[in-house]
C-alpha cells in the first residue's frame, strides 16, 4: 500500500514550451502533497506544498507563475513548468501524506527528469 | 526555520562492518518526526527508519538503528553488517508540517 506514481518519468522539451508532471496517490487519499526539486548529487529542495482544493504554498524563492501547482482531487497533484528554459532542467519529485492513518511518513513518486533544450 | 545538518558528505564501510551516519537538526518544536531515507542510483526515495520525537526509545529496523538524542537534537543512523546493496545516498529528514532534508551522505560499501 501507499504507492505514489509520477508521470512522465522523463521528458525533453524545447525552450519556451510548458511541461506538466502528474503525481498520483494510487491506493490512498492525500490531502497534502509536496513537490521537490533535486539537482545532481544534491539534496531535495522543497518547492511547494500542495493542498487539495486550495492554492499551493510556495517556498521562498520559488516562482509561483513559473511552477504552477494544481491539486484538484485527493489523489492527484500536477506541476506545470511554464515557458521552460534550460535552467529549469532538473529532477522533480513529488511526495504525498496519507490523509488517514497518518504516521508522519511521506510517500514518494519515482521522480521526473526534465531536460529543456 | 527548521534545518537539518549532515556533516559527512561521504562515508565508506567494509562489507559486514558497521557504520554510523550523523545528523543534527534545529527546531523549537517538541513534537515532530525524524526520518532516514535512502536514495539509490534509481533516485527512488526509500524510507529506512522513522522516529517520533515523543518516543524515547530508539527506533530499530533489522540492521538499521538510530541514536536519538532529543536534547542534543541529534539523530544518527547505525547500519550493522553492511551489505553492498546499502551503497546509496542517505538523507536525514525532519518533519513537523513540511519535510526538510539534510544535504545527504554518500555511503560506499567496499567488498
Amino acid at each position: 500500500g501507499a504507492v505514489v506514481s509520477q508521470h512522465p518519468s522523463w521528458v525533453i522539451c524545447k525552450s519556451g514550451t510548458s511541461v506538466k508532471i502528474e503525481c498520483r496517490s494510487l491506493d490512498f487519499q492525500a490531502t497534502t502533497m509536496f513537490w521537490y526539486r533535486q539537482f545532481p548529487k544534491q539534496s531535495l529542495m522543497l518547492m511547494a506544498t500542495s493542498n487539495e482544493g486550495s492554492k499551493a504554498t510556495y517556498e521562498q524563492g520559488v516562482e509561483k507563475d513559473k511552477f504552477l501547482i494544481n491539486h484538484a482531487s485527493l489523489t492527484l497533484s500536477t506541476l506545470t513548468v511554464t515557458s521552460a528554459h534550460p535552467e529549469d532542467s532538473s529532477f522533480y519529485i513529488c511526495s504525498a501524506s496519507r490523509t488517514e492513518k497518518n504516521t508522519g511518513e511521506l510517500f514518494f513518486g519515482e521522480g521526473s527528469r526534465l531536460t529543456v533544450l | 526555520a527548521q534545518t537539518v545538518t549532515q556533516s559527512q558528505p561521504e562515508m565508506s564501510v567494509q562489507e559486514a562492518e558497521t557504520v554510523t551516519l550523523s545528523c543534527t537538526y534545529d527546531t523549537s518544536e517538541s513534537d515532530y518526526y525524524l526520518f532516514w531515507y535512502k536514495q539509490p542510483p534509481s533516485r527512488q526515495m526509500i524510507l529506512v527508519i522513522r522516529q517520533e520525537a515523543y518516543k524515547q526509545q530508539n527506533a530499530t529496523e533489522n540492521r538499521f538503528s538510530v541514536n536519538f538524542q532529543k536534547a542534543a537534537k541529534s539523530f544518527s543512523l547505525k547500519i550493522s553488517d553492511s551489505q553492498l546493496g546499502d551503497a546509496a545516498m542517505y538523507f536525514c529528514a525532519y518533519r513537523r508540517n513540511k519535510l526538510v532534508f539534510g544535504a545527504g551522505t554518500i555511503l560506499r560499501v567496499k567488498s
